[in-house]
């Protein structure tokens, strides 16, 4: 079974510049979730999706960054314009139907974004 | 006060002892109680999760729940060098998982 893709898996860019990451979850998996890892602590959720819908944004800052799952498979966020603070791996993550209580979650490998 | 607390580390042992990590929470709602597995420049990977109070096996890993002490821990035995990665604890409440910061564990040959 494939797991969870992201590209690309880092990218360098200058503040206030645009960037965007992409997901493909596992096959059959309906929720997928953008985490934000700074380095040193955990990941911290941004949006989950169910299908193509959007079930918590309550974390994405909303004035740079932005995310769709248009056909309820793969995703993409975007952060724009970008901040030193956004430094951080990205990551995708997904669900299968049998995790959506407990949370059981598939990761991809990560996108590191650092911003100068 | 953070949810989610986590025995910093960094943590090295020599191969063969038997590791301790250990996290606390302050959320009576989280139902799930979950360990994820982080090497270097990759994402988590779910080791193993625990609904209720009491211990879990898996191998060399046990995962242990106090949940009137609001504590959880997870042993490892006969620790490997591959088992150096970070360990995070995690708790899922309807679905939502909240992370620890990770301890991070070196097993020296």
């Amino acid at each position: 079974e494939a797991g969870v893709a992201q590209s690309p898996r880092y990218k360098i860019i200058e503040k206030r510049q645009s960037v965007a990451f992409w997901c493909n979850p596992i096959s059959g998996h309906a929720t997928l979730y953008w985490y934000q890892q700074i380095l040193g602590q955990g990941p911290k959720l941004l949006i989950q999706f169910q299908n193509n819908g959007v079930v918590d944004d309550s974390q994405l800052p909303k004035d740079r960054f932005s995310a769709e799952r248009l056909k309820g498979v793969d995703s993409t966020l975007k952060i724009q314009p970008a901040k030193l603070e956004d430094s951080a791996v990205y990551l995708c993550a997904s669900s299968p139907p049998s995790g959506a209580n407990t949370g059981e979650l598939f990761f991809g490998e990560g996108s590191r974004l650092t911003v100068l | 006060q953070k949810e989610v607390e986590q025995d910093p580390g960094p943590l090295s042992v020599p191969e063969g002892a038997i590791v301790s990590l250990n996290c606390t929470y302050s959320n009576s709602a989280f139902q799930y109680f979950m360990w994820y597995r982080q090497y270097s420049r990759k994402g988590p990977e779910l080791l193993m999760y625990t609904y209720s109070s009491g211990n879990k096996e898996d191998g060399r890993f046990t995962a242990q729940v106090d949940k009137s002490s609001k504590y959880i821990s997870l042993f490892i035995r006969d620790s490997q060098p591959s088992d150096s990665a970070t360990y995070l604890c995690a708790f899922t409440n309807a679905g939502k998982s909240t992370f620890g910061d990770g301890t991070t564990l070196t097993v020296k040959p």
